[in-house]
């Protein structure tokens, strides 16, 4: 069965650091992957989808970045954090496009 | 653009009752996915329930259905004989079949289920 793991689980990091966060998929080949975020309260913003190996796609302009490097490994980073880049950040995968996507666990991320 | 929306901030269901959670949706779309997810205070987000716009009849997954009335452009979701552990916050999301790749998400619906 598909299993799927992000870390750190919770991160406190400074203004103006950098980031990176992890997620991994075990038990299938070639999925889609994707980033979300959702602030307190509220539902999930996507930031980002890839469908391959070094194929990214943005949907949200920011001062954050995607890099999937190996099939079945996603990396969000940011040069520097903002305050707003504070939330909830979740990975997901799918099998095909527009299939049913399931998630991590989550990386909380508070910036101070 | 496609839009989500779920009227309903809270609920508080008794044991063992159903329960209804509302979603209504906004597409110029013919052909798109609609999703319900459970989300409990871990923060996981987990997958529930999924009607195809042109499936005929509504999905059900054990003690989950959805009732899909296409021309409203509703897709409750119904809950059977809750339990405790059903307490979380739910999302409904879409998908258009002809677009991106992204699910839009409403704002959620926090359920309470009482002893």
């Amino acid at each position: 069965s598909q299993t799927i793991h992000q870390w750190p689980a919770t991160l406190v990091q400074p203004v103006g650091s950098p980031l990176s966060l992890e997620c991994t998929v075990e038990g299938t080949s070639n999925p889609n992957l994707y980033w979300y975020r959702q602030a307190a309260g509220r539902g999930l913003q996507l930031l980002f989808y890839s469908v391959g190996i070094g194929q990214i796609s943005s949907e949200v302009p920011q001062n954050l970045s995607a890099s999937r490097p190996q099939d079945r490994q996603f990396i969000l980073s940011s040069k520097k954090l903002l305050l707003s880049d504070s939330g909830f950040y979740l990975c997901a995968w799918s099998l095909h496009r527009r299939g049913t996507q399931y998630f991590g666990p989550g990386t909380r991320l508070l910036v101070l | 653009a496609q839009k989500i929306t779920q009227t309903q901030p809270g609920m508080f269901v008794q044991e063992k009752e159903a329960v209804t959670l509302d979603c209504t949706y906004d597409t110029s779309d013919q052909s798109y996915g609609l999703f319900w997810y459970k989300q409990p205070s871990s923060g996981e987000m987990i997958f529930l329930i999924y009607q195809g716009s042109y499936d005929e009849q509504n999905a059900t997954e054990g003690r989950y259905s959805l009732n899909f009335q296409k021309a409203r452009k509703s897709a409750n979701l119904v809950i059977s004989a809750s339990q405790l552990g059903d307490s979380a916050m739910y999302f409904c999301a879409m998908s258009l079949n002809f677009g991106n790749e992204k699910l839009t998400f409403g704002t959620g619906t926090r359920l309470t289920i009482i002893p």
